[in-house]
Parts: C-alpha cells; structure tokens; sequence
C-alpha cells in the first residue's frame, strides 16, 4: 500500500446529489492533489494543496469544492454533477510541491447517472 | 504547455519476452521523467525515474532511456512476467520548484503466460 486510502471506492450518485470523497495520507506529506482519470485520457489535475493552501485550481468548474482542513487529509466535494463527470477520482500526495514524486491513493470510481 | 504522446496504447507480450513503451515530449525544459504501473483497482505506482542530467537508468527488470536530443523516452521491461500486465504511464516535469506533471495517455501491457 501507498500509504494514502480513499473512501468511497465506489460511488453512484445522481446530478442532484450531494456527495464528498476523502483522502488521508498516512505518509507526513505536506502537498495533496486530486486527479481526475478518464478513459483514453491523461491524468487530468484538478487541485494542488500545500500546507492546507490551495495552490493550484487547473479551471475546474465550481460543482467540485475541494477542502483542506490539515495537511493529512483532503476532501473534494461534489454537488450537481454530470454525467461526463464519471470517471475515477485519485488522491496523491508528496513532501512537498517541489518533490516529483508522488503517492497515489487507489482512487474512488465515480458514476452520475 | 508540456505535451507528452505515448505509444502503444496497447501492447501484448509473451512472458519471457521484453517490452518497450515509448513517450516524446514537447517543452524542452523538461528535466525528470518517472513512469508509473497502475494496477486494475490500485492507483499509479511510481517505478522508475529520471533526470535529464543521465542517458539510461536500471533497476533489475526494467531500464529507462532518455534522449533529450530527440526529446523521447522508453521504458523496457526484459524477461517479462504476468504480474507485469498492467497499465503504465509515461510523465514529464521540471523538477526544483512545483511544475504540474504531464502524463501520457497510458500503455495496456498484457503478458501473456
């Protein structure tokens, strides 16, 4: 294991709903992102955190809020969704921005119906 | 922006043999270049990396080359295995400050027992 867990693994929600993934490292890291992965697509980053600041927001439309409250866990909120929203939503997180390296949570599969 | 193209996007090979996936990059700039596994149900897994200051890296069955001439990468995998079979992803940052990484699209290795 990695070290960063997830939960849900697995979420359906439908495009009224109100639904939150989380992430907890285990790691003592102090940068956490999400990622968005979608089939036949690269990795797509949506939020960068350091030292619970939001540092990057790659123009991720406002139905996804991400929250911070410490360095060891991430949330990402989401509420009124679409179905092109689907996809598998991961976790990662470093030292700090300036390392490469990266440690990925297994991921929650989102589905909006 | 960094574009990063990975090649195949498919690949089938017989255990024992080898397997080389290949990337290009577009920002010259780019100076570290890890690869990850990813596992059906798991998250990426970083496997190797490496920096523009080398030519080649090695750890056991599997070796990157980087050519920033031609700006393009491979990674190989010799005297494959089932448990091998997995996707992989190809990546290009710069590395001493925060830089998104670009990942490529992924490659589907199969090997087959």
């Amino acid at each position: 294991e990695t070290g960063v867990t997830q939960t849900p693994r697995h979420l359906v929600m439908g495009m009224t709903n109100k639904k939150s993934l989380k992430c907890e490292q285990h790691l003592g890291h102090n940068a956490m992102y999400w990622y968005k992965q979608s089939a036949k697509k690269p990795l797509e980053l949506m939020f960068v955190y350091n030292f619970k600041e939001q540092t990057e927001n790659n123009s991720v439309p406002s139905r996804f809020s991400p929250e911070c409250p410490n360095s060891s866990h991430l949330f990402l909120h989401l509420h009124t969704l679409q179905p092109e929203d689907s996809a598998l939503y991961l976790c990662a997180s470093s030292q700090g921005v300036m390392d490469n390296e990266q440690f990925f949570g297994p991921g929650t599969r989102l589905t909006v119906l | 922006g960094e574009n990063v193209e990975q090649h195949p996007s498919t690949l089938s090979v017989q255990e024992g043999d080898s397997a080389v996936i290949k990337c290009t990059y577009s920002d010259s700039a780019s100076n570290y270049f890890p690869w990850y596994k990813q596992e059906l149900g798991k998250g990426p897994q970083l496997i190797i990396d490496i920096r523009s200051n080398v030519g080649e890296k090695k750890d056991q069955r599997i070796a990157v080359t980087l050519n920033k001439t031609a700006k393009h990468f491979s990674l190989h995998i010799t005297e494959t295995q089932p448990e091998d079979s997995a996707v992989y992803f190809c990546a290009a940052s710069l590395s001493g400050g925060y830089q998104k990484v670009t990942f490529g699209i992924g490659t589907k290795l199969q090997v087959i027992p």
